[in-house]
């Protein structure tokens, strides 16, 4: 089956750094996305890994494993407005579609 | 500015009444997809639309209905059928590539919170 992990909720403290992990179990892998999505709004795109390695964008990374089916997001030097959820989302099945398949989201609270 | 309109941003239906739900994108995308997020789930994808007048069910389709006659609009209509309709809605929008991955990052539109009494 189609399966996406992440922790429902994690606290943090402005100023310091906090990883958020997501396994994922799919028929099918062309990618996987962090989105950013504050309460009651769009998500919006932060990353996308399709190889093995680590990708860097400003205060924000993203990690993928495909062997061990495993992503990370790393925030750095949090700031307040980071409080938010972040979906992680695999895309599988056919390579020719754009299917994306959600986790449950983290919902990230950062303290002054 | 380019963008992804969705309106209304609040929308309220009494049991049993179908209620169409606008999704507009001036991107030139070329896909255009709605998802469905409940209160601790994931987003789930109801219709895809990869082309012009073709469109694809996603993983929760019954209950609901959409049509692409323009590459701008993707209009999504809940009907009576569809069981436990109360829900935050989004529409989403890429563009293909030439080659692989195919399409890149989903762009999300401001969604449609429907409440159903």
């Amino acid at each position: 089956g189609q399966n996406i992990d992440q922790p429902t909720e994690m606290t943090a403290t402005e100023g310091a750094i906090v990883q958020i992990n997501c396994t994922y179990q799919t028929s099918g892998f062309n990618g996987l996305f962090w989105y950013q999505q504050h309460a009651g709004e769009a998500p919006t795109f932060l990353s996308y890994n399709v190889l093995d390695g680590l990708e860097e964008k400003g205060r924000f990374s993203s990690f993928l494993s495909r062997s061990k089916g495993y992503s990370y997001l790393l925030l750095k030097e949090l700031q307040m407005k980071d409080s938010a959820s972040y979906l992680c989302a695999v895309r599988g099945g056919a390579y020719n579609t754009d299917k994306l398949i959600f986790g449950t989201g983290t919902r990230l609270q950062v303290f002054p | 500015d380019g963008g992804i309109t969705q309106s209304p941003k609040y929308l309220f239906r009494k049991e049993g009444q179908n209620v169409t739900l606008s999704c507009e994108q001036n991107l030139n995308h070329d896909a255009m997809y709605w998802y469905r997020q409940d209160p601790g789930q994931g987003l789930r994808l109801i219709y895809y639309s990869q082309i012009v007048n073709d469109f694809q069910k996603g993983d929760i389709a019954e209950g609901y209905s959409v049509s692409r006659e323009k590459k701008e609009s993707f209009p999504l209509t809940v009907t009576s059928a569809q069981k436990n309709p109360t829900a935050f809605y989004l529409c989403a929008s890429s563009t293909r590539t030439r080659g692989r991955p195919y399409y890149n990052e989903q762009f999300f539109g401001p969604g449609t919170r429907l409440t159903v009494l």
